[in-house]
């Protein structure tokens, strides 16, 4: 079992659309929760962070923590062609970070 | 804020040779770093967790001996690959975290795409 899983996709949506990604993680002592955005031939750059239950929100952005299920989410409102990219969630226990392999999104105009 | 430097971003060296890669965090401290290679279309696959002022923790597979980590101060890690192979070539990226909380995010250079000849 991965520690930490995504489906890769792609998950395709149209502009203005909302776009869900999902991730599982296996290790139920994790303590906090990223999500990165990948552009290709680029390096991540970090999203959002969470680190309790609930929703947190920024912008077109809401993250999705559930640790009972141990599942966290990306919701990105009025999706973009700009935003399609490769998201990947990282999940961290004290100094560990481990990522999924990201799913990759693209929005059509 | 949080800002770290990757440097060169790309660079083609021939079968043998050795090249190396810098890591700086330009606006904090960081006691540890950490070394991602990516295939294309692939996900980051650690490589390694540099350590300042002691031995790098290599992840299993990772040959030590091939990929020399080397991180001498608070700012500043790196990577040399040597006697490169064609097998080698691939994304380099390295992150660091400003801070050891759990909350303290990792923040990425803009990597170094290695091409061997």
């Amino acid at each position: 079992q991965k520690e930490v899983e995504q489906n890769s996709g792609p998950l395709s949506v149209p502009e203005g659309a909302i776009a869900s990604l999902n991730c599982t993680y296996s290790d139920r002592v994790s303590q906090s929760f990223f999500w990165y955005r990948q552009y290709s031939g680029k390096s991540p750059e970090l999203i959002m962070s969470i680190y309790s239950n609930g929703d947190k929100e920024d912008g077109r952005f809401t993250a999705q923590l559930n640790k009972a299920s141990q599942y966290v989410s990306l919701l990105i409102r009025d999706s973009q062609p700009s935003d399609s990219a490769t998201y990947l969630c990282a999940v961290r226990n004290n100094n560990d970070m481990r990522f999924g392999a990201g799913t990759r999104l693209t929005v059509k105009p | 804020g949080a800002v770290v430097s990757q440097h060169p971003s790309w660079v083609i060296c021939k079968s043998g040779t050795s090249v190396k890669i810098e890591c700086r965090s330009l606006d904090f401290q960081a006691t540890t770093m950490f070394w991602y290679r990516q295939f294309p279309k692939q996900s980051l696959m650690l490589m390694a967790t540099s350590n300042e002022g002691s031995k790098a923790t290599y992840e299993q597979g990772v040959e030590k001996d091939k990929f020399l980590i080397n991180h001498a101060s608070l700012t500043l890690s790196t990577l040399t690959v040597t006697s490169a192979h064609p097998e080698d070539s691939s994304f380099y990226i390295c992150s660091a975290q400003p801070g050891t909380g759990f909350n303290s995010p990792l923040h990425f250079g803009n990597g170094t795409r290695l091409t061997v000849t």
